[in-house]
């Protein structure tokens, strides 16, 4: 299936740990993001990579690293996570000016 | 600065009757915006499109209509079904290019009562 796909689905975790989410797009997208959805169900943007190279950076704090090995593929890294972190993390592609997909997202609770 | 914006949070229907779901933009450089459909545990799902330099586009039971004079949006959905139940966002992009983003409105959740 052509797709935006995220692991894990659901992240539970302890304060103070280290997580990864791993994104991947078969659909041949340049650009690839990570978005935030919060518990009111706002949706903001984290970090863009064109190509591999960092475009958005939208003032996140640096335990949030994006590395991106190669076009198709867009992993966060979160280190001495906090319980503020609990949120759904959606990754999405574009290619070009339009048609942004989404992948099914990570729900990551820290406790 | 930029803003998306959602008139309502909740919209309750009838099953057959349309729904209409506005929101208002802020960025009068918007030149492209999205509207998506998201159901519960489930990612952002595209529903339909709109460049700038429409005022209206039709999909298959949706509608987007695009006033640029008051900076609003809004989706229109005919003979709403159950399946529409949902969280619906509108989205803008400020600029094209590579370092483009979409910003989205708060959602609105729509109830199709049967």
């Amino acid at each position: 299936d052509t797709a935006v796909s995220q692991t894990p689905k659901y992240l539970v975790t302890q304060m103070g740990n280290d997580k990864s989410i791993k994104c991947e797009q078969n659909l041949g997208h340049d650009t690839m993001y990570w978005y935030k959805q919060d518990s009111k169900k706002f949706l903001k943007i984290m970090f863009s990579y064109n190509n591999k190279e960092l475009i958005i950076n939208e003032t996140v704090p640096n335990r949030f690293s994006p590395k991106s090995p190669d076009k198709a593929h867009l992993n966060l890294h979160i280190n001495s996570l906090e319980l503020g972190d609990s949120a759904v993390y959606f990754c999405a592609s574009t290619r070009g000016a339009y048609g942004y997909t989404f992948g099914s997202g990570t729900r990551l609770t820290v406790v | 600065g930029e803003s998306v914006g959602l008139h309502l949070p909740t919209l309750s229907v009838q099953e057959g009757d349309n729904s209409i779901i506005n929101c208002a933009y802020s960025n009068s450089a918007s030149d492209y915006f999205i509207w998506y459909k998201q159901e519960s545990g489930k990612g952002p799902q595209f529903i339909i499109d709109i460049r700038s330099n429409m005022d209206k586009r039709q999909g298959q039971r949706v509608t987007v209509l695009l006033n640029k004079t008051v900076k609003h949006l809004s989706l229109q959905i005919a003979a709403t079904q159950p399946g529409d139940s949902a969280v619906y966002f509108c989205a803008e992009r400020g600029r094209a290019g590579a370092n483009s983003k979409l910003t989205f409105g708060k959602g609105i959740t729509l109830s199709v009562r049967p």
